[in-house]
């Protein structure tokens, strides 16, 4: 079935730099990639999504690129900030269905 | 407009009791999923509604696990005779169709079986 992979963490960076959080899929057929964000006392949200192969979705600074080759979905952020801490999930929908299945979570630490 | 909201925040019970969780959806949003988060883990799929039909509940761990729409707006999960592993934040989402896939999430119900 389908499954997503995801870095453990926690991630703790200093301000400013550079963030990558690994994320890997299984699943059959072309499914849609997420990358939610649940900041300290607040629900899930929508940080990024893309529904195909090469797609790149993007926000607040955040990118990541649907790479079905190596099937990944990479979250990068060129500079952190101490607003960014947060935990950070990788989802995916498999074509046609309505199940998201995520991932378990990193969560990113950033020190000022 | 309001966001998805879910009742109670916090919820005690003790083991074997029943419990209802209720959500209410962003007006207007005909899809309505329920997920259950264990600590430290991603949401896991529950049920998926679709207007007052169940479309999808094949992630319901087991027949203690029951939820309805009954009008196709505010959902309840029920959970008959609790088990300590039933304690979990469980989450409720909505999304304008089902095939829109931004799903809205609420802020949740943390659930706690004695």
């Amino acid at each position: 079935g389908n499954s997503v992979t995801q870095m453990e963490g926690p991630v703790t960076l200093s301000e400013e730099a550079f963030l990558t959080i690994n994320c890997t899929y299984t699943a059959t057929g072309y499914p849609s990639l997420f990358w939610y964000v649940q900041y300290p006392g607040e629900g899930l949200q929508l940080l990024l999504k893309a529904t195909k192969a090469d797609d790149k979705g993007s926000n607040k600074g955040f990118e990541a690129t649907y790479r079905k080759e190596t099937t990944s979905f990479h979250l990068e952020k060129g500079s952190v900030q101490v607003s960014d801490s947060a935990v950070y999930f990788c989802a995916l929908k498999g074509t046609g269905g309505f199940k998201t299945i995520f991932g378990a979570g990193t969560r990113l630490f950033v020190k000022a | 407009g309001a966001g998805v909201s879910q009742t109670p925040s916090n919820k005690v019970t003790e083991k074997g009791k029943y419990v209802e969780l209720r959500c209410d959806p962003i007006s207007g949003h005909t899809a309505l999923y329920w997920y259950r988060q264990s600590l430290g883990q991603g949401p896991e799929f529950l049920i998926y509604f679709q207007g007052t039909g169940a479309a999808d509940d094949s992630g319901l761990p087991n027949d203690r696990f029951f939820a309805v729409r009954p009008e196709g707006s505010v959902s309840t999960l029920k959970i008959q005779r609790t088990e300590r592993g039933d304690s979990a934040m469980y989450l409720c989402a909505s999304s304008v169709r089902f095939y829109q896939e931004t799903q809205y999430f609420g802020p949740g119900t943390r659930l706690l079986v004695l």
